[in-house]
């Protein structure tokens, strides 16, 4: 069983759309959660952070964390055109010191 | 502004060459990483460096090879060993080596095979 799970899309919506994007994970031991964005033939850039369960809002974005469930969630509020990227999950373990493990990223279109 | 630099953006490879990948940061961090992107792969850790002359490898270091003489430069070079080098390479870097650090990317290198 991979260890992150994401679906890779493409998810077409139309703009001003509720956007909901979603990882599961296998190991109970990640602690540390985050969401990129990726544009075409650019580096990942660094959306949301939150640490353990909970919410966290930034603007139109909002990040869920649900460690029973072993999943996360990404909402994206009125979704503009430039809305459209990749979007990666990432999670690392609160050892002393752990790497990223990054889901495949689900690919998001917004139409105007 | 402050950031990381890859170069170049496109790199050709002829059969049998090693070729070097350029990674440097004005960031000021001590931890910097190579991961490898390909289509419906999502990122994979190459090779990373917690300090200065130290390096470790990651899942898929096989026909790689890394330095790490300055803070703020990270090479990464695809040798001949590497059968499957074309992708797009990520370099990264976090200020320190602890579990809670985003990472920070460059905008990548694209490698193809001549």
């Amino acid at each position: 069983q991979k260890e992150v799970e994401q679906d890779p899309g493409p998810l077409s919506v139309p703009e001003g759309a509720i956007v909901s994007l979603n990882c599961t994970y296998s190991n109970s031991a990640f602690q540390y959660f985050m969401w990129y964005r990726q544009y075409s033939r650019k580096g990942p850039e660094l959306l949301m952070y939150t640490y353990s369960s909970g919410n966290k809002e930034d603007g139109r974005f909002t990040a869920q964390v649900d460690k029973s469930s072993k999943y996360i969630s990404l909402f994206i509020r009125d979704s503009q055109p430039s809305d459209s990227a990749t979007y990666l999950c990432a999670m690392s373990e609160n050892s002393g010191y752990s790497t990223l493990t990054f889901g495949k990223g689900t690919m998001l279109l917004v139409s105007p | 502004d402050g950031g990381i630099t890859q170069s170049p953006k496109y790199l050709f490879r002829k059969e049998g060459q090693n070729v070097t990948l350029s990674c440097e940061q004005n960031l000021n961090h001590d931890a910097m990483y190579w991961y490898r992107q390909d289509p419906g792969q999502g990122l994979r850790l190459i090779y990373y460096s917690q300090i200065v002359n130290d390096f470790q490898k990651g899942d898929i270091a096989e026909g790689y090879s890394v330095s790490r003489e300055k803070k703020e430069s990270f090479p990464l070079t695809v040798t001949s060993a590497q059968k499957n080098p074309t992708a797009f390479y990520l370099c990264a870097s976090t200020m320190d080596s602890g579990p809670n650090q985003p990472q920070h990317f460059g905008d990548g290198t694209r490698l193809s095979i001549l």
